[in-house]
């Protein structure tokens, strides 16, 4: 089983400050781990994703985020936070190569985190 | 550019009444879900399909049918609608590379469903 848990339902920054939302995760074997945003009245998309290489990932729009297997964590962060990175932010975990290929991209999302971006 | 497209987008339904959400992806996509979105629960997978004729109950599909019977299409069916079922209704594809499923999923942009 797996699980995916976001501190904070809603995250304020002013333009220009860092960006940190945090996602924490629970996976009974190696994980595949993701972030997505979400626009409004829009579907999601893939800011970037964990696949077992590099511990760093680095994604879309300046965002990156760490794997750190030993605190379970998948924190997302941008330097300098943009207007334009106003939106809602969903980690998600899948079972990753290690289950045979047999996850067939099954997504488990967290609840959910609305970033707000004050000028 | 169409990449998935749902139809319809809006949608008020009353207790009972019967419903079908379509699906279409022109990515050539093996896989396929559906998902609803409800504040604060984050997006919970209804139903999914791993190929043409192939689908699979993921973790909330109680009240929900779905179809898969041409590769490109999924279709999202309410039997007898329900006021719970208020919710937006997310379509995704995802593919094969070497293999395994990425987990890399397109979304549709959404069916939002309101039911009396």
């Amino acid at each position: 089983a797996q699980s995916v848990t976001q501190l904070g339902s809603h995250v304020s920054v002013s333009e220009g400050a860092l960006v940190l939302l945090r996602c924490n995760y629970s996976s009974s074997v190696p994980p595949y781990l993701f972030w997505y945003v979400q626009y409004p009245n829009q579907g999601l998309q893939l800011l970037l994703k964990y696949t077992s290489a590099a511990t760093l990932v680095k994604g879309i729009n300046g965002f990156e985020a760490e794997f750190k297997k030993s605190e379970t964590s998948f924190h997302l962060t941008k330097p300098s936070a943009h207007m334009s990175d106003a939106a809602e932010y969903f980690c998600a975990v899948s079972e990753g190569e290690n289950a045979g290929g047999t996850s067939y991209g099954k997504l488990t999302f967290g609840q959910g985190t609305i970033l707000t971006v004050h000028p | 550019n169409a990449g998935v497209t749902q139809t319809p987008k809006f949608r008020v339904l009353k207790t009972g009444q019967s419903m079908t959400l379509l699906c279409a992806q022109d990515m050539n996509h093996e896989y396929m879900y559906w998902y609803r979105q409800d504040p604060g629960m984050g997006l919970r997978l209804i139903h999914y399909s791993v190929g043409e004729g192939t689908t699979a109950k993921g973790e909330v599909p109680d009240g929900y049918n779905v179809s898969r019977l041409k590769k490109q299409n999924f279709l999202l069916g309410l039997e007898s609608a329900a006021p719970s079922q208020t919710s937006v209704y997310f379509c995704a594809s995802s593919y094969i590379f070497g293999g395994v499923n990425t987990g890399e999923l397109f979304f549709g942009e959404g069916s939002r469903l309101t039911v009396l």
